[in-house]
């Protein structure tokens, strides 16, 4: 089975620029869940998603974020405009909620250079 | 609310060498613990979880028992690789509504040959 597709593996852009990442959850996962990874920071939840509906997105930096789930099977995280403290690895995990199943299993991230 | 506390690293071992990586945690209810492994440049992957009290999960020569009475799940593998040189991660959920998982700052282990 695939896992968790991430897209692009690597972002560079300038300063101000938009920049989308895009993530495809493993079929039939009913979560979606977007972090961030910096060493200054560790690993931070930005924003998650329950069948499509934005549950949580207390974690989201600013207004310059944004991340939709149109379907189940595709979500976006845009920034817009992009900054130099933005660089970071951004991860994209799902999960199958039911029962006392909460694992998520995670894309190989997107590392994002902003210049 | 919810808290994972791991053990600061980083770790460094010889190959061979018995590992243990502490983590404690606070949370409501019954919680799921969960270790996650992270190489260099990759994703956290999913090592292994316990769902209950005296469960131990295991996968690749790693276990963990989930010990209530001292809110504790540490990781354990007998003998470690070289290959086993990764960035570990303690993570919690306290299930019912909340689908997030609460992770531990992580432990970064070294294992020179």
């Amino acid at each position: 089975d695939a896992g968790v597709i991430q897209s692009p593996r690597h972002e560079v852009t300038e300063m101000g620029q938009e920049v989308t990442l895009r993530c495809k959850p493993i079929s039939g996962h009913n979560s979606l869940f977007w972090y961030r990874q910096t060493m200054m920071r560790g690993l931070e939840l930005l924003i998650y998603f329950n069948n499509n509906v934005p549950i949580d997105d207390s974690g989201m930096p600013e207004d310059r974020f944004s991340a939709k789930m149109p379907n189940a099977s595709f979500s976006t995280l845009k920034i817009q405009p992009s900054e130099p403290r933005d660089s970071a690895v951004y991860f994209c995990a799902s999960s199958l909620v039911a029962g006392t199943s909460y694992e998520q299993y995670f894309g190989p991230g997107t590392r994002l250079t902003v210049t | 609310g919810d808290s994972v506390t791991q053990m600061e690293g980083p770790v460094t071992l010889s190959e061979e060498a018995f590992l243990t990586i502490n983590c404690t945690y606070t949370a409501t209810g019954y919680p799921s613990l969960f270790w996650y492994v992270q190489y260099p440049g990759e994703g956290l992957q999913l090592l292994l979880k316990a769902t209950k009290a005296d469960d131990k999960g295991s996968n690749k020569g790693f276990e963990a028992t989930y010990r209530k009475e001292t809110t504790s799940f540490h990781l354990e593998k007998g003998s470690v690789q070289v290959s086993d040189s990764a960035v570990y991660f303690c993570a919690l959920n306290s299930g019912g509504s909340n689908y997030k998982l609460t992770f531990g700052k992580g432990t970064l282990l070294t294992v020179n040959p």
